[in-house]
């Protein structure tokens, strides 16, 4: 059964930073690409990043270029997400999901970021 | 890139057919037949019920259906179950910059 499960999430300052972890299990993580997409509360879903199975290839919503960094370490099966300068409208439900042929097919449960004073 | 559009509600009586729309561009649901639609039910995180504009995932309900012409993707949701009351999101791919954009999700009621 494939599983991805959040974690890192918490209330920050703006113009703080996190870094959100993704554990995946289930299947050869190594072998897909994957991506970070968010709600903000009560609205819809917005892609953030991608990565690609070997992490050679990495793109970002122009929200998020130059604040946040995705990463991964097939090693230990594990999707990290550094999120800095982070403000307001950062709020949100962030999801680890997994992709295949342009298209996601699996989510986590998400990890709650919270951005207030 | 702009969300894709969908109506903010839809409703329909259990054995009822509905259908949602996801009205998109030429540089996203009209270039690629990367539509897919999500369930999600709340506090939870989304579910794939339709991949690649009309396929359905293993274990998804056949009562779930998809379509595309031109911009506009479809889904349509027969003999309507009180389970089926969820958020639906539609999806494409946009390309190998933009990747995925998303609808505004539509709010499904079973009366």
């Amino acid at each position: 059964e494939v599983q991805l499960v959040e974690s890192g999430g918490g209330l920050v300052q703006p113009g703080g930073s996190l870094r959100l972890s993704c554990a995946a299990s289930g299947f050869t993580f190594s072998s897909f690409e994957m991506n970070w997409v968010r709600q903000a509360p009560g609205k819809g879903l917005e892609w953030v990043s991608y990565i690609s199975s070997s992490g050679s290839s990495i793109y970002y919503a122009d929200s998020v270029k130059g604040r946040f960094t995705n990463s991964r370490d097939n090693a230990k099966n594990s999707l990290y997400l550094q999120v800095n300068s982070l403000r307001a409208e950062d709020t949100a439900v962030y999801y680890c999901a997994r992709a295949q042929m342009a298209t996601i097919h699996y989510w986590g449960q998400g990890t709650l970021v919270t951005v207030s004073s | 890139q702009s969300a894709l559009t969908q109506p903010a509600s839809v409703s329909g009586s259990p054995g009822q057919s509905i259908t949602i729309s996801c009205t998109g561009t030429s540089s996203d649901v009209g270039s690629y037949n990367f539509v897919s639609w999500y369930q999600q039910h709340p506090g939870k995180g989304p579910k794939l019920m339709i991949y690649e504009v009309s396929k359905r995932p293993s274990g998804v309900s056949n009562r779930f259906s998809g379509s595309k012409s031109g911009n506009t993707a479809s889904l349509t949701i027969s003999g309507l179950q009180a389970e089926d009351e969820a958020e639906y999101y539609c999806c494409s791919y946009a390309g190998s910059d933009t990747w995925y954009v998303f609808g505004t999700g539509t709010e499904v009621t079973v009366l």
